[in-house]
């Protein structure tokens, strides 16, 4: 069973329709969920980290929220440069110092 | 945010031989550094811990006397696919946490080497 998983797989938007990505967990004892962009053939760029459930970050079109079992990633009127994967990941207290576990990613699109 | 490098970008080699890919942390130091592989439309997976003054910490399943990895000092550590093969051929990155510069226990990648074995 995956322990971190993103959905939906791909997605599709058009300039300006605002959306939602979603980064579900089963872990316990949740350390940190870490947010990156990784645009093809680069590494993964940080984006935000949450702490804690309720807790909320904000940068440019995007916002990170998370609740006990889930984040999500809004993205609102979003531009083709939004284009990317964007990757979720987990500390949780049964891993080791600092390791992260990744979900898959989703690939944004974004149309002109 | 901290910043990672990574050297080459880009590596070609024949089948037998052995790569050497180079991870700095360029404005702060990093005790410990992450070594990830990444396959096409695949998430990161990784494969080691790189300890600076110790020996790496291996991922179940990787094997260490395949992939060296010496922690020179804290701003470099390496990673040496010896006698690489034609399935080794994939996207390594390396991380470190950044302490200097950005939130807290953060992990930030280098840009990723493209290893392809012919």
């Amino acid at each position: 069973e995956d322990q971190v998983t993103q959905s939906p797989e791909a997605l599709r938007l058009q300039e300006g329709e605002s959306s939602s990505l979603n980064c579900s967990y089963t872990v316990s004892g949740l350390r940190g969920l870490f947010w990156y962009r990784q645009d093809p053939g680069k590494g993964p760029e940080f984006l935000f980290t949450l702490y804690s459930a309720g807790e909320e970050k904000e940068k440019e079109r995007l916002k990170a929220t998370l609740t006990k079992k889930e984040s999500f990633l809004h993205i609102t009127a979003p531009k083709p440069e939004d284009s990317a994967t964007y990757l979720c990941a987990v500390r949780w207290s049964g891993g080791s110092n600092y390791k992260l576990t990744f979900g898959k990613g989703t690939l944004l699109t974004v149309n002109p | 945010g901290a910043v990672v490098s990574q050297h080459p970008s880009r590596v070609i080699c024949k089948s037998g031989t052995s790569v050497k890919i180079e991870c700095r942390s360029l404005d702060f130091q990093a005790t410990t550094m992450f070594w990830y592989r990444q396959f096409p439309k695949q998430s990161l997976m990784l494969m080691a811990t790189s300890n600076e003054g110790s020996k790496a910490t291996y991922e179940q399943g990787v094997e260490k006397d395949k992939f060296l990895i010496n922690h020179a000092s804290l701003t470099l550590s390496t990673l040496t696919v010896t006698s690489a093969h034609p399935e080794d051929s994939s996207f390594y990155i390396c991380s470190a946490p950044g302490l200097a510069g950005g939130p807290r226990e953060t992990q930030y990648f280098g840009p990723g080497t493209r290893l392809l074995v012919l």
